[in-house]
């Protein structure tokens, strides 16, 4: 299993640009997120999805749109981006269910630059 | 809301002394607690549950609901625990993860 992927692994932006950030999983996770990383504030939490087609705002949704029309797939797209968008963005996937692991699976992540 | 609190951005120890980064939360219900580690390059993984009550690479942690904290601790640290170490809460009923700021430790040789 390759487990959780992201693409690409580094971006350099233009204000105002806009571009998709690629998530895939291979291990039928109902549950996926994505998160982005800052220095002194942590992880936090932009957008998540129990399944396809089900997604839902996390602590700082603005300036992100994201879809899940498939388990595996749950693409995080930047609408205009903005110099407070640099940051490193890692997606997660875990499973759900009664008989099922908490743990959450973490993708290498995604560091961007918006100049 | 929900909230976890690691205080401490940096905790710098030398070799073979003890450990024990400090997470606290805000949370009525009753939490799970986790902690995860990044080590350098590498992407965030899972270290321990508090459900689990095990030890890993010989760190614990105990959730002590009445101070609201789940500290982790280490008796003797080595080098190679030089890493970022997030604390984070699942709410009942709910998937989502909320995670601290993060605390990096630095273990000196």
């Amino acid at each position: 299993n390759a487990g959780v992927t992201q693409t690409p692994k580094f971006q350099v932006l233009k204000t105002g640009q806009s571009m998709t950030l690629q998530c895939a999983q291979d291990m039928n996770h109902e549950y996926m997120s994505w998160y982005r990383q800052d220095p002194g504030m942590g992880l936090r939490l932009i957008h998540y999805s129990v399944g396809a087609g089900i997604t839902d705002q996390g602590e700082v949704p603005n300036g992100y749109n994201v879809s899940r029309s498939t388990t595996e797939d749950f693409p995080l797209r930047l609408l205009s981006a903005a110099p407070s968008q640099t940051s490193v963005y890692f997606c997660a996937s875990k499973k759900v269910g009664a008989d099922a692991s908490y743990e959450q699976y973490f993708g290498p992540g995604t560091r961007l630059t918006v100049t | 809301a929900q909230r976890v609190t690691q205080p401490e951005k940096l905790l710098s120890v030398f070799k073979g002394a003890p450990v024990e980064l400090k997470c606290n939360y805000s949370y009525s219900g009753s939490p799970e607690l986790f902690w995860y580690v990044q080590y350098s390059r590498q992407r965030l993984q899972l270290l321990l549950r508090h459900i689990s009550r095990e030890s890993i690479k010989g760190f614990t942690a105990d959730l002590n609901k009445g101070e609201t904290s789940f500290h982790l601790k280490k008796p003797f640290a080595q080098e190679e625990d030089s890493a970022m170490y997030y604390c984070a809460l699942r709410v009942s009923g709910f998937q989502k993860l909320v995670f601290g700021t993060g605390t990096r430790l630095l273990v000196s040789p």
